[in-house]
Formats: structure tokens, sequence, C-alpha cells
């Protein structure tokens, strides 16, 4: 899998839109992007994900550039829930390679 | 709900002593995964069942064995458990087909090794 970086932390104020960026400049023509979430002490959770189209669900917006070599998962209206770690992963869809490799991710922390 | 299940959330080992941690699916997916995460790093996969086939991570420990009775079911063997063993361990599950889904994951096994 491609390599992908995310700052480290971020903090977003409640009700307003987080916007976590995602590095993945080595990214392959057959890789998609995909975005998790873990809050603390449950398992990971999966946001959306995108080939190169932009992509809402009831979850978050994803937003990737013309040139797939970044991309921002956006949560609209932040809620203290939202607290968790974000992890931006490039996967292939459809061939033998399915696996999921996770980076170190970007702690979102919404404070009131 | 179709869901991703890990049984206890919580289990305490002695220091050698053999533990099976457990995951049920009602997915019907037909790859599962075990992964293994210590505090505050990111899940690093240890190996994964795509049907009855095997696959091993390169550089997971002899330590570490797995089984898959069913499709339902998978169990993650610690034969010596270490201090070093202490973590969370985490089960997902997958659809691979023409359009693999996402992974969906248990919400972990905590291991604490005395």
């Amino acid at each position: 899998d491609a390599k992908t970086t995310q700052p480290t932390s971020m903090d977003c104020a409640e009700g307003r839109a987080a916007n976590l960026p995602c590095n993945h400049s080595t990214i392959s023509g057959n890789e998609y992007v995909y975005w998790y979430r873990q809050i603390h002490s449950q398992g990971p959770q999966y946001i959306i994900h995108g080939l190169k189209n932009n992509e809402t669900n009831e979850m978050a917006s994803l937003i990737i550039t013309e040139d797939r070599k970044s991309s921002t998962l956006i949560l609209p209206h932040a809620t203290l829930r939202d607290t968790a770690v974000y992890y931006c992963i490039v996967r292939v869809v459809g061939g033998s390679n399915y696996k999921l490799t996770f980076g170190k991710g970007t702690l979102l922390t919404v404070n009131p | 709900d179709a869901m991703v299940i890990q049984n206890p959330r919580y289990q305490v080992t002695q220091f050698g002593k053999p533990v099976t941690l457990s995951c049920s699916q009602t997915l019907n997916h037909n790859v599962m995964y075990w992964y293994q995460q210590k505090s505050s790093q990111a899940p690093k996969l240890l190996f994964h069942y795509y049907d009855k086939d095997f696959n091993n991570e390169a550089d997971t420990p002899d330590n570490f064995q797995s089984r898959r009775p069913n499709t339902s079911f998978c169990f993650l063997d610690i034969r010596s458990p270490g201090l070093g063993d202490a973590a969370m361990y985490l089960c997902a599950t997958s659809r691979k087909g023409p359009d693999n889904s996402p992974l969906h994951f248990g919400n972990g096994t905590r291991l604490t090794v005395t």
C-alpha cells in the first residue's frame, strides 16, 4: 500500500466543520482512499472511501484532489463524540491485495 | 444488526499461560482478520483468513496462531504470552470480490499479561 501522511493532531470547536488533510503522493491508479476513525477503547469504524470523485455520506465528505495526491475528510458539524483518531489509508479494491494497513493517524479533539 | 463480536472484552492471563480470544460475525464475510494494537500505536495486522486459506504476515511471531472452524468464527491463540503481548486485539471482516468491501471491526479484546 502507498504511504499516507497526516498531521499528528488537530483541534476543532464543537459545531464547526473539521477538515482533516491527508497526503498520498505515491498513490497508484487502482488504489482507493479510505478513512476510518477509532474512538478510545473501541474498534476502528469505517467512514468513507473514494477513488477520484468527491464522495459524501451521512457521516462525512471526502474531497480528493484532481491529481489524487491528497485528500481531505470533512466532518460538517463536529460534535464532542467525533473526538477520535482518524486514519487515512490507501487500499487496492478489486485486486488480490485487499488488506488494510494503518498509519499513525490524526488525533482530532473536538472542544466545547 | 449484523456485526463483529469479540469475547471477552477484557482478558487477563499469566505469563506463559496459553490464551484464546474469539471472534464471531453475522456479516457472512469471507475474510477475517486479526490485528494487534499496542498502547498509543496503530493497529498492526497479524494474519487473516480468506475463506479457509490462512495468510500470515511475515513479521508475526510464531507464538500467535489462528483457527477458523467455519465462516462465522475465528480464534486467536497465543501459545505462551509474554509481557510484550499485552495489547488490544481486534478482529475484522470483509468481503473479497470484484468490489472488496470495507473492513468491519469488532470492539476488541484487551489482553493483560501478569
